[in-house]
């Protein structure tokens, strides 16, 4: 079975301050790895996800998020939060087939001016 | 590309009435769908897999005869609430795998208010 810890259902930066949502999750093989936006009312929008390869996974809107094998973790950075960031975010893994996807509780983020 | 639509995008039904949520694949097909469920402020919740042409694969604790799903072509899948009660509005999202496997794609979510 697989499950996504996101740690901190709240989070609130300043305007330019680094940004970092944590994630970890716990399967019996390596999943793959995805975060999701979600603003007020609307559907899910992919920041990016980590299937193979390098596990430094840059994404939209200047998100960035890294695998660690070793720690199961997969958290999200900004490196300087904008007023727009301020949404909800989702991490979530999935079976090596993009089936069945298992969300964390979700984080929500405020940016403060 | 990898288009999901729901439609509508958002339903007020009275209590006892029966509602019907369509998820399309614009420009894929989709040999998987999912529909999840988001309450409020939480996150969301798989409730069932739907494979085109066979039966819907529901988790634990989801009312098949009260959630009808149906994948009658690789595009559509449709969601039918039956006899909603309040208890069932929510936040209802499908999303979409292509044939060749490649990614989940979600829909825009239909929001469920029963009076």
């Amino acid at each position: 079975a697989q499950s996504v810890t996101q740690l901190g259902s709240h989070v609130s930066v300043s305007e330019g301050a680094l940004v970092l949502l944590r994630c970890n999750y716990s399967s019996s093989v390596p999943p793959y790895l995805f975060w999701y936006v979600q603003y007020p009312n609307q559907g899910l929008q992919l920041l990016l996800k980590y299937t193979t390869g390098a596990t430094l996974v840059k994404g939209i809107n200047g998100f960035e998020a890294e695998f660690k094998k070793s720690e199961t973790s997969f958290h999200l950075t900004k490196p300087s939060a904008h007023m727009s960031d301020a949404a909800e975010y989702f991490c979530a893994v999935s079976e090596r087939n993009f089936n069945k996807f298992y969300f964390g509780s979700g984080t929500k983020l405020n940016v403060k001016p | 590309g990898a288009v999901v639509s729901q439609h509508p995008s958002r339903v007020i039904c009275k209590s006892g009435t029966s509602v019907k949520i369509e998820c399309r694949s614009l420009d894929f097909q989709a040999t998987t769908m999912f529909w999840y469920r988001q309450f409020p402020k939480k996150s969301l919740m798989l409730m069932a897999t739907s494979n085109e042409g066979s039966k819907a694969t529901y988790e634990q604790g989801v009312e098949k005869d009260k959630f009808l799903i149906n994948h009658a072509s690789l595009t559509l899948s449709t969601l039918t609430v039956t006899s909603a009660h309040p208890e069932d509005s929510s936040f209802y999202i499908c999303s979409a795998v292509g044939l060749a496997g490649v990614g989940q794609y979600f829909g825009p979510g239909t929001r469920l208010t029963v009076l």
